[in-house]
């Protein structure tokens, strides 16, 4: 089993609908979470650090579920820019490296 | 503005060539990381280091090397490269105490 895992997708939804897809991850002591964003053949690129009491930017909220061990992106009024594969990246407690997942691809139609 | 690049952005090689991608950030960052994506397997670590003249080895590191003589640059040596090292390489830099990574633009690397 993967440590952190992702549903690959892809997630094909309309302009202006709400998506949201979770990650899971396996070791119970992980510390710190982030979702980032990463366009075809770019760079991956921070989009959110996950708090443990969920936070908001924008159209974006991330959610934190220790109990269940997961993690979720929420995207509401979806734009056509949002087209893209978000990463699901955890850091493990007994060491500063992080373990990216796979990825969900997301695309948004007009 | 500060930042982080590589280069070359695209190479091809033959295989037994010794490859170097070079990677250089000017946020004056301790912590550099190289990471290869390949479809299926998303992204891994190949090589870290956490200040000059340390370096630590990843979950991919056979057939890679890496040495930190400065704070700026974390080159990336393929000693004899095969094909399975056919991948997009990208270079990676943090903070101390954050865990937030920023990362260059990538190496789109093909070994023939």
């Amino acid at each position: 089993r993967k440590e952190v895992e992702q549903d690959p997708g892809p997630f094909n939804v309309p302009e202006g609908a709400t998506v949201a897809f979770n990650c899971t991850y396996s070791n119970s002591a992980s510390q710190s979470f982030f979702w980032y964003r990463q366009d075809c053949r770019k760079e991956p690129k921070l989009l959110m650090s996950v708090y443990s009491s969920g936070n908001e930017d924008g159209r974006f909220t991330a959610q934190l579920n220790r109990a269940s061990q997961y993690i979720s992106l929420l995207i509401r009024d979806s734009k056509l820019s949002d087209s893209a594969t978000y990463l699901c990246v955890v850091r493990r407690s007994s060491a500063s490296k992080i373990i990216f997942g796979s990825g969900t691809r997301l695309s948004i139609r007009p | 503005d500060a930042e982080i690049t590589q280069s070359p952005r695209h190479k091809i090689t033959e295989t037994g060539r010794q490859v170097t991608l070079a990677c250089h950030q000017t946020w004056n960052h301790n912590n550099m990381f190289w990471y290869r994506q390949d479809l299926g397997h998303g992204l891994r670590l190949i090589h870290y280091s956490y200040g000059v003249h340390d370096t630590n080895k990843g979950e991919v590191s056979d057939g890679y090397s890496v040495s930190r003589s400065n704070t700026e640059d974390l080159p990336l040596t393929l000693e004899s490269a095969a094909s399975s090292q056919t991948s997009v390489y990208f270079c990676a830099s943090r903070q101390d105490q954050r865990y937030e990574q920023y990362f260059g633009p990538g190496t789109r690397l093909t070994v023939t």
